[in-house]
C-alpha cells in the first residue's frame, strides 16, 4: 500500500469549512483513498472514499487531484461533534480479506467554538 | 440494528491471566478483523477471517488467537496475558460484496475493549 503523510493537528472555527490534506505521492492506479475518523474513546468510523473522481456524500467531499498524488478530505460546516483524528488511507484491494486497513497516525482536527 | 459490538468494555488481568474478547455482528458480514491501538498510534491488525471457520494471521498476531465458529461471531484470546498486551481492541467487519478493485471495502468497526495487564 502507498504510503500516505498527514499533518499531525489541525484547528478550525465552527461553522467553517474543514480542509484535512493527505499526501500519497506513491499511489497506484488501482489503489483508491479511504478516509475514516477516530472520536476519542470511540472505534473509527468511515466517511468516504475515492479513486480518481471526487467524491461527496453526506459526510464530507473528497477532492483528488488529477495526478492522484494527493487528496484533501472536506467538511463543509465544522461543528464541535466533527473533533477528532481523521485518517486517510491508501488501499488496493487484494481479494480474499486479506485487506486490514493500515493506519498512520492521522490528524487530529479540533473543531474551536 | 447493533452493528458490532464486542465485549467486555473493559477488563483488567494480572500478567499471566487468560481471556476471550467477544466481537458479534449482525450484518451478515463474511470478514472480521482483530485491531489493537496503543497511544498515539494508529491500529495494527492482528488477525482477520474471512468466512466461518476460517483465520488468518495479520502483523501483529503474537500472543494471541483466534476463532470463528459462528459467522456471526469473532473471538480474540489471550493465553498468558502480558504488560506489553495492554492496550485498545477493535473489532471490525465488512461485506464480501466490494465490486471490483475495493469500490466498497469498508469496514465497520466496534466501540472497542480497553485491556490492561498489570
Amino acid at each position: 500500500d502507498a504510503k500516505t503523510t498527514q499533518p499531525t493537528s489541525m484547528d478550525c472555527a465552527e461553522g467553517r469549512a474543514a480542509n484535512l490534506p493527505c499526501n500519497h505521492s506513491t499511489i497506484s492506479g488501482n489503489e483508491y483513498v479511504y478516509w475514516y475518523r477516530q472520536i476519542h474513546s470511540q472505534g473509527p468510523q468511515y466517511i468516504i472514499h475515492g479513486l480518481k473522481n471526487n467524491e461527496t456524500n453526506e459526510m464530507a467531499s473528497l477532492i483528488i487531484t488529477e495526478d492522484r498524488k494527493s487528496s484533501t478530505l472536506i467538511l463543509p460546516h465544522a461543528t464541535l461533534r466533527d473533533t477528532a483524528v481523521y485518517y486517510c488511507i491508501v488501499r488496493v484491494y487484494s481479494g480474499g480479506g486479506a485487506d486490514g486497513l493500515t493506519f498512520g497516525k492521522g490528524t487530529h482536527l479540533i473543531i474551536q467554538p | 440494528n447493533a452493528g458490532v459490538t464486542q465485549t467486555p468494555k473493559f477488563r483488567v488481568l494480572k500478567t499471566g491471566q487468560s481471556m476471550t474478547l467477544l466481537c458479534a455482528q449482525d450484518m451478515n458480514h463474511e470478514y472480521m478483523y482483530w485491531y489493537r491501538q496503543d497511544p498515539g498510534m494508529g491500529l495494527r491488525l492482528i488477525h482477520y477471517s474471512v468466512g466461518e471457520g476460517t483465520t488468518a494471521k495479520g502483523e501483529v498476531p503474537d500472543g494471541y488467537n483466534v476463532s470463528r465458529l459462528k459467522k456471526q461471531n469473532f473471538l480474540l484470546g489471550l493465553e498468558s496475558a502480558a504488560p506489553s498486551q495492554t492496550s485498545v481492541y477493535f473489532c471490525a467487519s465488512r461485506s464480501e460484496l466490494s465490486g471490483a478493485y475495493g469500490a466498497k471495502n469498508i469496514q465497520y468497526f466496534g466501540a472497542g475493549t480497553r485491556l490492561s495487564v498489570l
